[in-house]
């Protein structure tokens, strides 16, 4: 299960941090990734990035935002982050936290982030 | 790394089959088998029914079926339901830069 947690609502420029506590699975499972993906009605299904355990840790970030992410497990609390610096209004969208074995087979409950002023 | 192409929508009557369509490149769909397809209800998050191309989860209804040609993969799903209405979209592995959506598809039972 992942149960998402974080703000909801946001100015411009602010920085979006969201987590994702995972149970029934461990965030250093050498089988899975640990993605943060979004949703909107103008740009659909968006992968952000996600972050794997393979010996060492990886990330792979999407083009579209990879100047502005970070994404961090944290092995104590079995638990994955995300932040999105300097957010604008078109970071406006549902966003989801999800494992994947080489597909999404776990999301979360989805968290709506609004960016305003 | 641009998004994968699905049609806008598709219809079909109860009991007949429909095809979506998903179209990448040599990047992903055409060099990863790592091609899923997800079912997504109004306010829900989306759900697995199709992974490896053409693999099915459990409890999902063999009326699901995948595939791959070159760079495109398509979703068919056979004997139409009401509750097949729903929002359609492919995932392909893309490489370094991780994962890649399709646009969408809206599945009306007419």
């Amino acid at each position: 299960q992942l149960k998402q947690s974080g703000p909801g609502l946001l100015k411009p420029s602010e920085t979006l941090s969201l987590t994702c506590a995972i149970s029934g699975d461990s965030v250093s499972n050498y089988n899975a990734g640990w993605n943060w993906i979004r949703q909107s009605p103008s740009r659909g299904l968006e992968f952000l990035g996600r972050t794997y355990y393979r010996s060492k840790w990886y990330n792979e970030y999407a083009l579209s935002v990879e100047s502005r992410i970070t994404i961090n497990p944290d092995t104590s609390k079995n638990q994955v982050s995300l932040q999105l610096k300097s957010v604008t209004p078109e970071d406006t969208a549902v966003y989801y936290c999800a494992r994947d074995l080489g597909f999404h087979d776990f999301w979360g409950q989805g968290t709506l982030v609004t960016v305003s002023s | 790394q641009s998004a994968l192409t699905q049609p806008r929508s598709v219809s079909g009557f109860p009991g007949q089959s429909v095809t979506i369509s998903c179209t990448g490149t040599s990047s992903d769909v055409g060099t990863h088998n790592w091609v899923s397809w997800y079912q997504q209800h109004p306010g829900k998050a989306p759900t697995l029914m199709i992974y490896d191309v053409n693999k099915r989860p459990s409890g999902v209804p063999d009326r699901f079926s995948g595939s791959k040609s070159g760079n495109t993969a398509s979703l068919t799903i056979s004997g139409l339901q009401t509750e097949d209405e729903a929002d359609y979209y492919c995932c392909s592995y893309a490489g370094s830069y991780g994962w890649v959506f399709g646009g969408g598809t809206q599945l009306t039972v007419l």
